[in-house]
């Protein structure tokens, strides 16, 4: 089925630990995110990446690096973890022409990865 | 920068009563989307409803509708005949139109309906 996939769903850490989440898309997306949910805050930004090539800080970069390998894929990096990013993490794509599209989803999302810093 | 804000951090209501959430934002554009999103238990973004800017009328579907006040820069969200399928976290946020079509979140509403 089309749609956005996060890697892994679930993982936990020991402060100071590094590890790469994973997302890719199969719908031509150009634009890709990542954000992080925690309790009573919503979705914050993280990164994100306009097109293949590019990426820009969201509100909330300090402690994490992104790759946009290709088209397709989208990868957000802790280099060395801590308990304060301990959150869910959602990767989100959408395809430039929304206004012109068919698809009613503006944003997908993938399902999130659940992670807990020790 | 532009900012969403849910004033209502949880609401309940019974079933099949009607319920209306709230919604502000602080922009200077002039074309954005604003959206209702639904976060059930399996964490899950699911899109309820969504308004263009340049629309003046008030979007619909089924038993979820918005009121739009563009001037306010208010937008809520009513749902009637609630049902228990509806308790979920409810997220409004808004898009604006130009690189990156980057996406603001508000802190959401956590709404529980009961029997």
């Amino acid at each position: 089925n089309a749609g956005v996939t996060q890697t892994p769903k679930f993982q936990v850490l020991k402060t100071g630990q590094s590890m790469t989440l994973q997302c890719a898309q199969d719908m031509n997306h150009n634009s890709m995110y990542w954000y992080r949910q925690d309790p009573g805050m919503g979705l914050r930004l993280i990164y994100y990446s306009a097109s293949e090539g590019t990426t820009d800080k969201g509100e909330v970069p300090n402690g994490y690096n992104v790759s946009r390998l290709n088209k397709r894929e989208f990868s957000l990096r802790l280099e060395s973890a801590a308990p304060s990013q301990t959150s869910v993490y959602f990767c989100a794509s959408i395809g430039f022409g929304y206004q012109g599209t068919t698809s009613n989803q503006p944003q997908h999302f993938g399902d999130g990865t659940r992670l807990s810093i020790l | 920068a532009q900012t969403v804000t849910q004033s209502q951090p949880e609401m309940s209501v019974q079933e099949a009563e009607t319920v209306t959430l709230s919604c502000t934002y602080d922009t200077s554009e002039s074309n954005y989307y604003l959206f209702w999103y639904k976060q059930p238990p399996s964490r899950q973004m699911i899109l309820v409803i969504r308004q263009e800017a340049y629309k003046q009328q008030n979007a619909t579907e089924n038993r979820f509708s918005v009121n739009f006040q563009k001037a306010a820069k208010s937008f809520s969200l009513k749902i009637s005949d609630s049902q228990l399928g509806d308790t979920a976290m409810y997220f409004c946020a808004f898009m604006k139109l130009n690189y990156g079509q980057n996406f603001v979140f508000g802190p959401g509403t956590r709404l529980s309906v009961l029997p």
